[in-house]
């Protein structure tokens, strides 16, 4: 079984760029989760979907930050303007279920560079 | 925001030693999960324990939880070089509708 794709896998930017992180989640996974992960930290949540309904986005920087999950399946969360505080791994990963017990499964994460 | 906070922070034993990292969180659960990530990877699901639990075992993995104490433990048994990494607590929150919050992780290097 093929786990969650992320790309890219690295991305190097210069500030006031736009970028772009596209996942792909576990096939049948109605649950799909971006994360945010500072270097020494635990990922920190920054939108949930079930299906296709972002059902938490309240640790979303909407003023700059934006995703979208078409069809319910593939998912993009997309930067613009970067700024330099950006730096940092996002994180995708996906669940079957919203009960709050099941797994998640992550993908292996885009690091992005702003310079 | 960081619910949980793993303790240590960084811990250093030989293979064959036996590893406990502990996380303390701030509100009641539902359940308690352990996470590890390898360096440069994503994070694998380790086990499960639900607030009514309070001792679980998976091969060499023991977790207890201590629901009045607000804290957990994972024990590592027999370390193996493999066995180094970063290793998270999360919790689902009473209330917050199945959203986990993550620890700060304790960095574990276990060497030959």
């Amino acid at each position: 079984e093929a786990g969650v794709v992320q790309s890219p896998r690295y991305k190097i930017i210069e500030k006031k760029q736009p970028v772009a992180f596209w996942c792909n989640p576990i096939s049948g996974h109605n649950t799909l989760y971006w994360y945010l992960q500072n270097l020494g930290q635990g990922p920190e949540l920054l939108i949930r979907y079930e299906n296709e309904e972002a059902v938490d986005d309240s640790q979303l920087p909407k003023d700059r930050f934006s995703a979208e999950r078409l069809k319910g399946v593939d998912s993009t969360l997309k930067i613009q303007p970067a700024e330099l505080g950006d730096s940092a791994v996002y994180l995708c990963a996906s669940s079957f279920g919203t009960s709050g017990a099941e797994t998640q499964y992550f993908g292996p994460g885009t690091r992005l560079l702003v310079l | 925001s960081q619910q949980g906070e793993e303790d240590p922070q960084a811990l250093s034993i030989q293979e064959g030693e036996n590893a406990t990292m502990n996380c303390s969180y701030k509100t009641s659960i539902n359940n308690l999960q352990w996470y590890r990530q390898n360096s440069g990877r994503g994070l694998v699901h380790l086990i499960l324990i639900r607030s009514n639990e309070r001792e679980k075992h998976s091969g060499r993995l023991r977790v207890t939880l201590d629901t009045s104490k607000k804290s957990s433990s994972l024990l590592i048994t027999a370390s193996r070089a493999a066995d180094t990494a970063s290793y998270f607590c999360a919790t689902d929150r009473t209330g917050t509708a199945s959203k986990l919050t993550f620890g700060t992780g304790t960095r574990l290097q276990v060497t030959l």
